[in-house]
């Protein structure tokens, strides 16, 4: 089956700095999708990718589809304490146009 | 923005016993509803896809007669554990999706912890 394989399996950063997360998959998506999971709640969009090539910003996110369509990557500017979490990256899962299918996860610590 | 709740949020229960879980969403109609399992340090499981007014889908490995899903109505789907055993403990998370929307309209509920003693 389809898999979402996300690197760094977790990080460590002190607050300022940039982060940079990415995700792969074996097979083409249409459509990348990046979550952010706070420790006991369910997921909340962040941003979401419908082209190759296409570069979409949320405030300090910034997310890219790659060109290939196997992959995205997730950028975090001055990372600040409340950017701890784990974050997703999702796409519809094969044959589906709703059913997503979820990465293996970032997880993201803050220091100050 | 759209709301999706989830209760109870936390559940402790005996072997085989089973738990009900709630999903609601309070601000739109949602003609699909779906139902994932996190366990510890893991990602999202796609347990089924519940539609209104008909029976959920599960995926594969997941257990329908163990999973009891129904979709009764557009703001409501809910989720019985039946006869659960410790090995069910989890991280249940419900997410809907809006009528005649696209796959990023889908609202996650903030999860339901059910631990099975």
């Amino acid at each position: 089956g389809q898999q979402l394989n996300q690197s760094p399996q977790s990080m460590f950063i002190q607050e300022g700095e940039d982060v940079s997360m990415n995700c792969t998959s074996s097979s083409i998506f249409n459509t990348w999708l990046w979550y952010k999971q706070d420790p006991g709640e369910g997921p909340v969009l962040l941003i979401a990718l419908y082209k190759a090539g296409e570069l979409t910003s949320n405030g300090r996110l910034t997310a890219q589809f790659g060109i290939t369509r196997k992959d995205s990557f997730l950028n975090i500017s001055a990372s600040i304490p409340s950017d701890v979490g784990i974050y997703f990256c999702a796409g519809p899962a094969a044959g589906t146009a709703s059913k997503l299918t979820f990465g293996t996860g970032t997880r993201l610590q803050v220091t100050l | 923005g759209a709301v999706v709740s989830q209760h109870p949020s936390r559940v402790i229960c005996k072997s085989g016993t089973s738990v009900k879980i709630e999903c609601r969403s309070l601000d739109f109609q949602a003609t699909t509803m779906f139902w994932y399992r996190q366990f510890p340090k893991k990602s999202l499981m796609l347990m089924a896809t519940s539609n209104e007014g008909s029976k959920a889908t599960y995926e594969q490995g997941v257990e329908k007669d163990k999973f009891l899903i129904n979709h009764a109505s557009l703001t409501l789907s809910t989720l019985t554990v039946t006869s659960a055993h410790p090995e069910d403990s989890s991280f249940y998370i419900c997410s809907a999706m809006k009528a005649g929307t696209v796959i990023d309209t889908q609202y996650f509920g903030p999860g339901t912890r059910l631990t099975v003693l």
